[in-house]
């Protein structure tokens, strides 16, 4: 079965500008969320999908957006950048909503805003 | 707040050595603990623990949970360069899929 996948793996933007990552889960996995990876503040939650709906947010800012499809499939949305963006974002998915499941990591997408 | 706190930061050790990395949380809603490895790319699963006092084995690799004390241990025996990594432990809350994660454990084995 073949991972997660994250795309694009590197990505170069500039303040204020957006930016969309994408990720495709593990075929048959329904959950998807978002973390954001940082040498200060290490991994954080932003968000979950199921089903198309976000069942949870972490303490992020409204700049940070996603959505899921109806293919499980999920982008992840930064609007206005700041240098504090900077950051390795991961994607995990699990197979049901269910909280006993273990999360997935896709192998992140490296975005440097300038 | 939700935490979670390893460890130690980091570790140096020679092959053969045997480890001893530390996890304890203060969570409200625990559902389970998770323990990932992570090399220069996405972390890897390794154990998830929701039951105290059940040692979970892979490997060289052993874990357990102490859910009285709020904490948990990675053992690493016979420890290998390949096990150089940044070892997480991530606790699973009751509210879906949020993961609440550790600073890591930087480990390094010299050969």
């Amino acid at each position: 079965k073949a991972g997660v996948t994250q795309t694009p793996r590197y990505l170069i933007k500039t303040r204020g500008q957006q930016v969309t990552l994408s990720c495709s889960p593990i075929s048959g996995h329904r959950s998807v969320s978002w973390y954001q990876q940082t040498p200060g503040q290490g991994l954080q939650f932003l968000f979950e999908y199921f089903s198309e709906t976000q069942r949870n947010k972490g303490n992020f800012p409204g700049r940070f957006s996603g959505r899921q499809f109806s293919n499980s499939r999920s982008e992840m949305n930064v609007s206005t950048l700041e240098l504090g963006d900077s950051a390795l974002y991961l994607c995990a998915s699990r197979p049901r909503g269910g909280s006993t499941d273990t999360q997935y990591f896709g192998p992140g997408t490296r975005l440097t805003v300038l | 707040e939700d935490k979670v706190v390893q460890s130690p930061l980091s570790l140096v050790v020679h092959e053969g050595d045997t480890v001893t990395l530390n996890c304890s949380y203060e969570v409200t809603n625990f559902r389970s603990l998770l323990w990932y490895k992570q090399e220069k790319k996405a972390p890897t699963f390794l154990f998830m623990l929701t039951s105290s006092g059940i040692e979970k084995k892979s490997g060289r690799l052993s874990s357990i949970l102490d859910k009285k004390e709020l904490f948990s241990i990675l053992n690493i025996t016979a420890t290998q360069t390949g096990d150089s990594a940044i070892y997480l432990c991530a606790v699973l809350l009751n509210q879906g899929g949020k993961l609440i994660f550790g600073q890591g454990t930087e480990l390094s084995v010299k050969p």
